[in-house]
């Protein structure tokens, strides 16, 4: 199976700052089907980003997805309050589905 | 709006098996190219993709719970279902029934219903 390692484990920001979140994968991914969700406290996974780059609906345009083969990145441009959350990468083009262990992001 | 409803027992027995039901709610089970799964959470703890059934009813499993898994669809209630057999302390998790369409990642989450293995 595929193993997506995120890194950091957590990271430590103010409001206002640029987090950039990295995901790898252990083999290249199929056309990019590498996905970010959001989740927070007692919340479900929140889908962000999907095919690597695509914005899902309703997402605000501070949060920007790129890579391609194994390294993938997340960037949310500037972090609101509602931001601090953990994040996780998923790749969905080979079974087994798997996630990466997730970033917190955390107020500084 | 698509949603999805999470409902079983939210305490189960070593060695028995959990029964979850996701209940869809304003579309079609049946749709066209929608695939239909179970993740879960143990507490504290990162995801994982249980199975998931098609549209056409081809199913997915993950190999590390396969043997152990059953998942179908009822559309006369658009509903479907998870079945996990012999389960362990280590199946205490928050389990959620999720949707994809096509080639899409899983964008549609039930809120989520929490089960706990314990005598």
């Amino acid at each position: 199976e595929i193993v997506l390692t995120q890194s950091p484990g957590t990271l430590s920001l103010s409001p206002g700052e640029r987090a950039t979140l990295s995901c790898r994968a252990s083999q290249s991914l199929r056309s990019s089907y590498l996905a970010w969700f959001q989740q927070k406290p007692g919340q479900a996974p929140r889908l962000l980003i999907y095919g690597a780059s695509n914005r899902a609906t309703g997402i605000p345009d501070r949060f920007s997805g790129s890579g391609s083969g194994t390294d993938f990145t997340l960037t949310i441009s500037r972090l609101e309050p509602e931001d601090f959350a953990v994040y996780y990468c998923q790749q969905y083009g080979i079974s087994p589905l798997t996630f990466g262990g997730g970033t917190k992001v955390e107020i500084k | 709006q698509l949603q999805l409803q999470e409902s079983g027992p939210g305490l189960v027995k070593p060695s028995e098996t959990l029964s979850l039901t996701c209940t869809v709610s304003g579309g079609s089970i049946s749709s066209s190219s929608h695939y239909w799964g179970w993740m879960r959470q143990p507490p504290g703890k990162g995801l994982e993709w249980i199975a998931s059934i098609s549209y056409s009813g081809t199913t997915y499993f993950n190999p590390s719970l396969k043997s152990r898994v059953t998942i179908s669809v009822d559309t006369s209630k658009n509903q479907f279902s998870l079945k996990l057999s012999s389960v362990t302390a280590a199946d205490t998790a928050l389990f959620y029934c999720v949707r994809s369409v096509g080639d899409r990642p899983y964008d549609i989450w039930g809120q989520g219903t929490m089960v706990t293995v314990s005598s």
